[in-house]
C-alpha cells in the first residue's frame, strides 16, 4: 500500500526566504506524485506532478519539486517566498486503479514580513 | 467554465437528520471522487466513481452512500448523520488516462452536525 508523509505541520519562513516543504513516501511501485495548494475556504488547486522522466518537476507560481527515488522523497521548493504563498500545501500519491490518490495530512505554510 | 460544483456550501443539520451533498462536473471526466477533509489528517477518500455506472468504496465509507446519477453528477447521501461526520467534503474529478491524471477539486461543503 502507498503512503505519504509530510514532515511538520507548520513552517514559518520570511518573505523572499527559500521555502522547503518535505514529503517522502512509500509504494511497492513507481508512484506518481502530486503537490497541491489549498487557500483558505477553497478547495485544493494542483502545483505540479511527477509521472516518468525529469525528476526536477516544475509548477506553477514558481514552485518546483524533485523525485528521488533513493530517499523515497519528493520535496517541494521555491526560492523565494511570497507572501501570496501562505496556504496548505498537501503531498498525494496515486494509487491502484480509478485514479485513486493517498494525501498527506498537509503542511500549513506562513509567510512573515 | 465552471469545473466541479458542489452545493450547498454550507449546511447545519441535527443529529439523525438525512442529507444529500450534490456535486457536478462540466470537464467531460469519467472519474469522480468524494472525500473528507478534518483537521491534522489530510483528505481521506469516502467512495469513488471509476466511470458512469460504477462506484467504490474508498478509506472512510461507513455511514455514507453514494449515487452516479450521470456522467457529470456524483452526489454523497448521509442517511442518518452523526457528530463525527462533521467535516470538510470535497468532491473531485478526473480524466481518464492511468495514475498520471491528476485531480480537480471544487471548494467543499462545511457540514456541521449538532
Amino acid at each position: 500500500a502507498q503512503s505519504v508523509t509530510q514532515l511538520g505541520s507548520h513552517v514559518s519562513v520570511s518573505e523572499g526566504a527559500l521555502v522547503l516543504l518535505r514529503c517522502n513516501y512509500s509504494s511497492s511501485v513507481p508512484p506518481y506524485l502530486f503537490w497541491y495548494v489549498q487557500y483558505p475556504n477553497q478547495g485544493l488547486q494542483l502545483l505540479l506532478k511527477y509521472t516518468t522522466g525529469a525528476t526536477l518537476v516544475k509548477g506553477i507560481n514558481g514552485f518546483e519539486a524533485e523525485f528521488k527515488k533513493s530517499e523515497t522523497s519528493f520535496h517541494l521548493t521555491k526560492p523565494s517566498a511570497h507572501m501570496s504563498d501562505a496556504a496548505e500545501y498537501f503531498c498525494a500519491v496515486s494509487t491502484g486503479g480509478g485514479n485513486k490518490l493517498t494525501f498527506g495530512t498537509g503542511t500549513q505554510l506562513k509567510v512573515e514580513l | 467554465n465552471a469545473g466541479v460544483t458542489q452545493t450547498p456550501k454550507f449546511q447545519v443539520l441535527k443529529t439523525g437528520q438525512s442529507m444529500t451533498l450534490q456535486c457536478a462536473q462540466d470537464m467531460n471526466h469519467n472519474s469522480m471522487y468524494w472525500y473528507r477533509q478534518d483537521p491534522g489528517m489530510g483528505l481521506r477518500l469516502i467512495y469513488y466513481s471509476a466511470s458512469e455506472g460504477t462506484t467504490d468504496k474508498g478509506e472512510v465509507p461507513n455511514g455514507y452512500n453514494v449515487s452516479r446519477l450521470n456522467k457529470r453528477e456524483f452526489s454523497l447521501r448521509l442517511e442518518s448523520a452523526a457528530p463525527s461526520q462533521t467535516s470538510v467534503y470535497f468532491c473531485a474529478s478526473s480524466n481518464r488516462g492511468g495514475f498520471s491524471q491528476p485531480q480537480h477539486f471544487g471548494d467543499g461543503t462545511r457540514l456541521s452536525i449538532l
